[in-house]
């Protein structure tokens, strides 16, 4: 069975520092990895995917991940971080060994930038 | 540009009560799902179609009930309220590859119906 899981339930950073929001996932085969982002009363919002190739992936609003298969990790990352990036982030994967298309999602991080 | 739109975006029921959460997509994809979202519990997905007429279950799929009878809707009934469905119900599409358009692996998401029951 696909799993995912983001430790940390809120991450707080100030604005302009780094951030890191951590993510590790469970497959039989190839992960298809994704980030979504959801910003209060909306819906979820494609932000970068790893298929196949680098490992550093390099996605919307300045974000990117890096895939580690050894870690089995594909933590977020944005060097600069901004108050406008404060929102709820889901790490998300897809088994390519099962064929089921369906995106298992971890439990979600809150992201908080302070000013 | 619609992409993929939810109605209604809230509803109150009562508990025993029935509806039908309503999804459609302009996207042509041949794939489409619905997950719930509550809180420390990410999303979770509780049906999902291949196709026009093809249906399966998810992780979740007890109290509710799907049909997909063309490429563009896939309604989601529930058919006696509980308490236990008070939640957000996303809809979700994307290709599968089956129509020749290449399967990029993201879902397109609409922006969700806030159910409570009473």
């Amino acid at each position: 069975a696909q799993s995912v899981a983001q430790p940390e339930d809120q991450v707080n950073v100030a604005e302009g520092n780094p951030l890191t929001v951590k993510c590790t996932y469970s497959v039989s085969g190839n992960p298809y990895l994704f980030w979504y982002v959801q910003y209060p009363n909306r819906g979820l919002q494609f932000l970068l995917k790893y298929i196949t190739g680098d490992n550093l992936v390099k996605g919307s609003y300045g974000f990117e991940a890096e895939f580690n298969k050894s870690q089995t990790s594909f933590h977020l990352k944005k060097p600069s971080a901004l108050v406008s990036d404060s929102a709820l982030y889901f790490c998300a994967v897809r088994d390519t060994y099962t064929g089921r298309r369906a995106l298992t999602f971890g439990s979600g991080t809150r992201l908080q930038v302070q000013p | 540009n619609a992409g993929v739109t939810q109605t209604p975006k809230f509803q109150v029921l009562k508990t025993g009560q029935s509806m039908t959460l309503q999804c459609a997509q302009d996207m042509n994809h041949e794939y489409m799902s619905w997950y719930r979202q509550d809180p420390g519990m990410g999303l979770r997905l509780i049906h999902y179609s291949v196709g026009a007429g093809i249906t399966d279950q998810g992780e979740v799929p007890n109290g509710y009930n799907v049909s997909r009878s063309t490429t563009e809707d896939f309604p989601l009934r529930l058919l006696s309220a509980a308490p236990s469905q008070t939640s957000v119900y996303f809809c979700a599409s994307s290709y599968t590859g089956t129509s020749g358009v290449r399967d990029t692996g993201e879902l397109f998401f609409g922006e969700g119906s806030r159910l409570t029951v009473l």
